[in-house]
């Protein structure tokens, strides 16, 4: 079966600060990984994803997240962060089963 | 179209009540999803319709029911809910239901008083 653990479940950061979150998948098999958003009252937007190819991934909004296969990680990144990165991060892996499993969630909350 | 409309946005209702929420897609995806999340929860989900048949139901108590009219649209039917049944629910569609990625809509805050 397939499962995903997000290890910080709360971050605080200021402005300009560099952020990474932890992302750990268990599946033996090929998967697709995932970065959802969630800013404060909304739904959930597609952050970037993995499927094949390039291990380093871009998505929207200047995020990236690295796939190491030997270390079954996803680990989302941005050099950068500002105060409208306020917002629950949720990984996700689809591995064995269609539907996608999602971590617990990051609650991130940028200082201006 | 790249979006899930869902409506109401905003639901109060009593425990007697029955109550519909509505999803709406037309980007041709012939999956669609009905997740609950709670507060600062990941979604979990609750059933899953392919090809307007209902591919999977997670246990999920018959106070709910879920109806696919059409490719378009998602229904999920509310009767005598409890309190802990207030969450955000969520709708999503995928071109299939082995594709990936999700589209989600913007939700509907359910609070059952």
């Amino acid at each position: 079966a397939q499962s995903v653990s997000q290890h910080n479940h709360h971050v605080i950061l200021s402005e300009a600060a560099s952020l990474e979150l932890g992302c750990n998948y268990s599946y033996g098999g090929t998967v697709n990984l995932f970065w959802y958003v969630q800013y404060p009252g909304q739904h959930l937007q597609l952050l970037l994803k993995y499927f094949s190819g390039d291990p380093l991934v871009k998505g929207i909004k200047g995020f990236e997240a690295e796939f190491i296969k030997s270390k079954f990680s996803f680990n989302l990144r941005k050099p950068s962060v500002q105060w409208s990165d306020t917002a629950e991060y949720f990984c996700a892996v689809k591995g064995g089963s269609y539907i996608p499993t999602f971590g617990r969630g990051t609650s991130l909350i940028v200082h201006p | 179209d790249t979006e899930v409309t869902q409506t109401p946005k905003h639901l109060v209702m009593g425990m007697t009540n029955k109550k519909s929420l509505k999803c709406e897609q037309h980007m041709g995806h012939r999956a669609m999803y009905w997740y609950k999340q709670k507060a600062k929860k990941p979604p979990e989900l609750m059933f899953v319709y392919s090809y307007e048949k209902l591919s999977i139901n997670e246990s999920v108590p018959s106070r709910f029911s879920p109806e696919c009219p059409n490719s378009s649209l998602l229904n999920l039917h509310l009767h005598a809910l409890q309190p802990e049944d207030s969450a955000l629910y969520l709708c999503a569609s995928t071109e299939t239901e082995r594709a990936s990625g999700y589209t989600f809509g913007s939700g509907t805050r359910l609070t059952v008083v």
